[in-house]
């Protein structure tokens, strides 16, 4: 079965600042890896997607995740932080041959300070 | 193009009651999933119909319970409601599989009392 951790619940940065975010995923075979982004009484919005190739991918709002098959690892970065990137961040893991279907991990809610 | 539309966005039910949640793809899309996003549990899968077919379900009770129609509009129902069902229902659209983007709705938000 795949599973998503996201060893992080909160992470606090300042303005300006890098940051990453961890997720490590269980799956078998090659997975469908996702990064989203939830802001406060909003749904779901994709930042970026691995499915084969280049291990890093862009995405929108100045993230980049790399993807370690090594690790088992698709961490997401930005290199400076603005204050509307406070939100919370889901990783999420697909199977081709599970449709649609997502598992995501717990979620790391990120503040931005001043 | 417009979103993904849910309706309603906010529902109080009592313990006992059902309900029926709506979710309106984007045009052309012809896959919808449902996940459940409560604090304790995270977001988690419902099901996916995909051209009026369920393609995948998770790991929910029988009480819960979707369909799809022919314009690819979907409706979960929820029966005889309990409290921990309290949470935000989500819903997502796609073209077909994983390799297309999913995009979801801002959802809705139900409370059991």
């Amino acid at each position: 079965a795949q599973s998503v951790t996201q060893p992080d619940i909160h992470i606090t940065v300042s303005e300006g600042a890098s940051l990453e975010l961890r997720c490590n995923y269980s799956y078998g075979a090659t997975p469908y890896l996702f990064w989203y982004v939830q802001s406060p009484g909003q749904g779901l919005q994709l930042l970026l997607k691995y499915f084969s190739g280049d291990t890093l991918v862009q995405g929108i709002k100045g993230f980049e995740a790399e993807f370690k098959r090594s690790q088992s690892s698709f961490n997401l970065r930005k290199p400076s932080v603005h204050w509307s990137d406070a939100a919370e961040y889901f990783c999420a893991v697909g199977a081709r041959a599970a449709g649609n279907k997502l598992t995501f991990g717990g979620g790391t809610r990120v503040l931005v300070k001043p | 193009k417009a979103g993904v539309t849910q309706t309603p966005r906010y529902l109080i039910k009592t313990r006992g009651q059902q309900v029926t949640l709506s979710c309106s793809p984007i045009s052309g899309h012809r896959s919808v999933s449902w996940y459940q996003q409560t604090p304790g549990q995270g977001l988690q899968f419902l099901f996916e119909y995909f051209s009026e077919t369920q393609r995948n379900k998770g790991n929910f009770p029988g009480r819960f319970s979707g369909r799809q129609f022919s314009n690819s509009r979907s409706e979960m129902n929820v029966s005889t409601l309990e409290l921990g069902d309290s949470a935000l229902y989500l819903c997502a659209s796609s073209e077909a599989g994983l390799d297309y983007e999913q995009y979801f709705g801002p959802g809705t938000r139900l409370t059991v009392t």
